[in-house]
């Protein structure tokens, strides 16, 4: 049962333009999460997270867009430069318990100079 | 500030042999997982330690896989024996505490079982 799903396993993107990675996720519960971006031969890195309480993070260049009601969150890479080319995963969390994550399946970005 | 170390990066065993995994969290953090990564799909979580207690591994699969935190720093994971389907990386992660805290990732550990 795949609770995080990350359903484009590849976007390529021109240089300067927005990236958009989309995940949905089916339990309701989930009340807070993450983007973690990979390199190859890498861990995952973190990127940036978003409670449940809100709807928008933005950090820089990157922000996260959460819509409770669908189940869906976004991130938004704006301008895409060629050394965000990486997989990125989502990851939902709950906060009782062990707080631990559930990673979606990735999306490999693939930015173009 | 030294990041999340783990040995070896690479290993190639035969089905029903063991291996051993080790992995030094980023000092001075309480919580440490192991993730298991097979190709194509995202991290998933086997085990997770606060200090030297584990609070979740329920998706460990304990008939062959088996971690300690002995000493509440670092950490070895082992599976015994192994099968061709154990292939993946293996992923360690470290935070400061549990909660909301940012899990620090090692570079993993890519297995081959052949």
């Amino acid at each position: 049962d795949q609770q995080v799903k990350q359903n484009s396993p590849s976007l390529s993107v021109q240089e300067g333009r927005i990236s958009i990675l989309n995940c949905d996720y089916t339990n309701s519960m989930f009340d807070y999460f993450l983007w973690y971006k990979k390199y190859p031969a890498e861990g995952p890195t973190f990127l940036i997270s978003i409670s449940s309480i809100k709807d928008k993070n933005e950090d820089g260049r990157f922000t996260v867009f959460l819509n409770k009601s669908a189940k869906h969150l976004s991130l938004h890479i704006v301008p895409s430069q060629p050394g965000d080319s990486a997989v990125y995963f989502c990851a939902a969390s709950l906060s009782k318990g062990t707080y631990k994550y559930i990673f979606g399946t990735g999306t490999r970005l693939k930015v173009l100079a | 500030e030294a990041g999340v170390a783990q040995s070896p990066r690479y290993k190639i065993i035969e089905k029903r042999q063991s291996v051993a995994f080790w992995c030094n969290p980023i000092s001075g953090h309480a919580t440490l997982y192991w993730y298991q990564q097979i190709l194509g799909q995202g991290p998933k979580l086997l085990i997770q330690f606060q200090n030297n207690g584990v609070v979740d591994d329920s998706q460990l699969p304990k008939d062959r896989f088996s971690a300690e935190r002995l000493k509440g720093v670092d950490s070895t994971l082992k599976i015994q024996p192994a099968k061709l389907e154990d292939s993946a990386v293996y992923l360690c992660a470290s935070s400061l505490d549990m909660g909301w805290e940012t899990q620090y990732f090692g570079p993993g550990t890519r297995l081959l079982v052949l």
